[in-house]
């Protein structure tokens, strides 16, 4: 079966500090990744995904993720956060042709205005 | 541009009640999901369906029944609602492509047993 693990559960970050959330998953075959975030109370929206192709992938709101296949890796990343970045971000990876979704843990974070 | 629709959006139940959410999405897709979440624990897979018809169990089941009657509605039936189920409940649907599948989320539906 397929599992996704995130690293760091809990991030405090100020605002414009950069960010970078693990996320590393077991699959020996091909895969779509995801990040979804959730904020407060609301249900969780896609932020990126990666299906094939360039590996760096970019998102909405300045996000990036990068596929490093070899090490079954997709971290994301953002070079400057703000205050309204605060929520909690999911990593999920898809079996490609698969119709199940396996989802990480979960990292919640806060921006210190 | 409603995507996936689910009710109620709140509900507190008392043990050994029943209860159905409902959750319909007018995307046509072929995939529907229901999942929990639980602090810290992620999303859990309660029950999937890959089409009209077809049902099939996921992580954590016990408790909860489907039904898929039709390709836009995917009802979740709780039965003895018991404290354990106090949890936030997530629709969601997806549509399988040649070029990859992704996921797309309901608001969700938080219900408390008490």
């Amino acid at each position: 079966a397929q599992s996704v693990s995130q690293h760091n559960h809990h991030v405090i970050l100020s605002e414009a500090a950069s960010l970078e959330l693990g996320c590393n998953y077991s699959y020996g075959g091909t895969v779509n990744l995801f990040w979804y975030v959730q904020y407060p109370g609301q249900h969780l929206q896609l932020l990126l995904k990666y299906f094939s192709g360039d590996p760096l992938v970019k998102g909405i709101k300045g996000f990036e993720a990068e596929f490093i296949k070899s090490k079954f890796s997709f971290n994301l990343r953002k070079p400057s956060v703000q205050w309204s970045d605060t929520a909690e971000y999911f990593c999920a990876v898809n079996a490609n042709t698969g119709n199940q979704f396996y989802f990480g843990t979960g990292t919640s974070l806060t921006v210190i205005p | 541009n409603a995507g996936v629709t689910q009710t109620p959006k709140f509900r507190i139940l008392k043990i050994g009640q029943s209860m159905t959410l409902q959750c319909t999405q007018d995307m046509n897709h072929n995939y529907m999901y229901w999942y929990r979440q639980d602090p810290g624990m992620g999303l859990k897979l309660i029950y999937y369906s890959v089409g009209a018809g077809i049902t099939d169990k996921g992580e954590v089941p016990n408790g909860y029944n489907v039904s898929r009657s039709t390709t836009e509605d995917f009802p979740l039936r709780l039965e003895l609602a018991a404290p354990s189920q106090t949890s936030v409940y997530f629709c969601a649907s997806s549509l399988l492509r040649e070029t990859g599948n992704t996921i797309y989320f309901g608001e969700g539906s938080w219900l408390t047993v008490v």
